[in-house]
């Protein structure tokens, strides 16, 4: 089944700086890679998607970068601010009959102002 | 249009407890799933359904049973709860299997002693 593998497990950043999280995946059938975003004590909520066909895709101060041959995607957040601060997780989903979604297991960011 | 509702919010059991924990969703979504989340481990899945009276399991189903005799609620019951049980557990629905988002519920924190 799908495998998926997150770096860095924590990342702490100065306020205004940028952060990158990395995940790779093992099932070349993989289709769909969203990333969420969870705060402490709430639920994780969808903060950006990409699908196999598409390279890159950005929103405002995010953005996701997609690399199909190297099985890896990465999320980009510039100019952090505090409320930045969180758990970010991303996904794969298979494009099989499950879809299921297969979570990393998540990257601490702390932005320090 | 509530999306995603789970109860209870918390819960305390004894070792050998059994209990129901209670997903309901009014979004008309097809896909439900479980995940439980312990510190490090991420988003693990737990049991998922295609659609009214499909379940399957997913990555860690062992001491969980499901059941789905409606589109709208998908129950996670576990029949003798072990202090391995202890968790948070996300009830999330998703439109279709394929490429879309999930939504999911405020999550349920079990301890089990």
């Amino acid at each position: 089944g799908e495998n998926v593998e997150q770096h860095p497990s924590t990342l702490s950043v100065q306020e205004g700086d940028s952060a990158v999280i990395k995940c790779t995946y093992s099932d070349s059938a993989s289709n769909y890679f969203p990333w969420y975003k969870q705060e402490l004590g709430k639920r994780p909520q969808l903060i950006i998607d990409i699908r196999s066909n598409v390279g890159e895709k950005k929103d405002q101060r995010i953005a996701v970068t997609l690399n199909k041959t190297a099985k890896h995607f990465s999320l980009h957040i510039t100019e952090t601010q505090p409320e930045d601060s969180a758990v970010y997780f991303c996904a794969a989903s298979t494009a099989g009959s499950q879809g299921n979604l297969i979570f990393g297991k998540g990257t601490k960011l702390s932005v320090k102002p | 249009n509530a999306g995603v509702t789970q109860t209870p919010k918390f819960q305390v059991l004894k070792t050998g407890q059994s209990m129901t924990l209670q997903c309901a969703q009014d979004m008309n979504h097809e896909y439900m799933s479980w995940y439980r989340q312990d510190p490090g481990m991420g988003l693990r899945l737990i049991h998922y359904s295609v659609g009214a009276g499909i379940t399957d399991q997913g990555e860690v189903p062992n001491g969980y049973n499901v059941s789905r005799s409606t589109t709208e609620d998908f129950p996670l019951r576990l029949l003798s709860a072990a202090p391995s049980q202890t968790s948070v557990y996300f009830c999330a629905s998703r439109p279709d299997r394929a490429g879309t988002e999930a939504f999911f519920g405020q999550g349920t924190r079990l301890t089990v002693v």
